[in-house]
């Protein structure tokens, strides 16, 4: 099994470009997650869906839209990319099948200039 | 709402020195915390979870709900154990876990 495999490793974006971050998952999980890490800040939960079709915003979702088309799939979007958008970005899924155990991505190291 | 707190930064050890990185949490029902690990420019991982109640690569944790806090342990640090600490927590039936803000862990040799 791969796990969670997000896409791509690494991005540099101009300010105002926008870019999809892929996040893809083969474990069957019902929710997934995307978190923004920040030194000093922590994981800061952005966006969240408990299935597909269903999301909802977390702490810190402006900025950023996702979808949840299929259960294996969970795509975060840049609209208007902004230098304070720059950070490394996980993703995560979890699901009754793993118990409550969160499996992450390798993460995607975001630089906007 | 949840919350978890952990208060230091950065700790720093010479090898063979107890570690404890401290964790509290405000939750008003019953949580489950986990601590989770990152080494350098790696995923993060699991660690352990407090249902467990089991030791990993010499690591415990106890959830004290008197003190509301889960701090983690180890008798004598190896430099292997540098890395990245996250304690989360799990509430409401919920599967999308809180993170406190980390505390890096320095074993120096």
């Amino acid at each position: 099994n791969a796990g969670v495999t997000q896409t791509p490793k690494f991005q540099v974006l101009k300010t105002g470009q926008s870019m999809t971050l892929q996040c893809a998952q083969d474990m069957n999980h019902e929710y997934m997650s995307w978190y923004r890490q920040d030194p000093g800040m922590g994981l800061r939960l952005i966006h969240y869906s408990v299935g597909a079709g269903i999301t909802d915003q977390g702490e810190v979702p402006n900025g950023y839209n996702v979808s949840r088309s299929t259960t294996e799939d969970f795509p975060l979007r840049l609209l208007s990319a902004a230098p304070s958008q720059t950070s490394v970005y996980f993703c995560a899924s979890s699901g009754r099948a793993g118990g409550t155990e969160a499996f992450f991505g390798q993460g995607t190291r975001l630089t906007v200039v | 709402a949840q919350r978890v707190t952990q208060p230091e930064k950065l700790l720093s050890v010479f090898k063979g020195a107890p570690v404890e990185l401290k964790c509290n949490y405000s939750y008003s029902g019953s949580p489950e915390l986990f601590w989770y690990v990152q080494y350098s420019r790696q995923r993060l991982q699991l660690l352990l979870r407090h249902i467990s109640r089991e030791s990993i690569k010499g690591f415990t944790a106890d959830l004290n709900k008197g003190e509301t806090s889960f701090h983690l342990k180890k008798p004598f640090a190896q430099e292997e154990d540098s890395a990245m600490y996250y304690c989360a927590l799990l509430s409401g039936g919920s599967y999308i876990p809180t993170f406190g803000r980390g505390t890096s862990l320095i074993v120096h040799p």
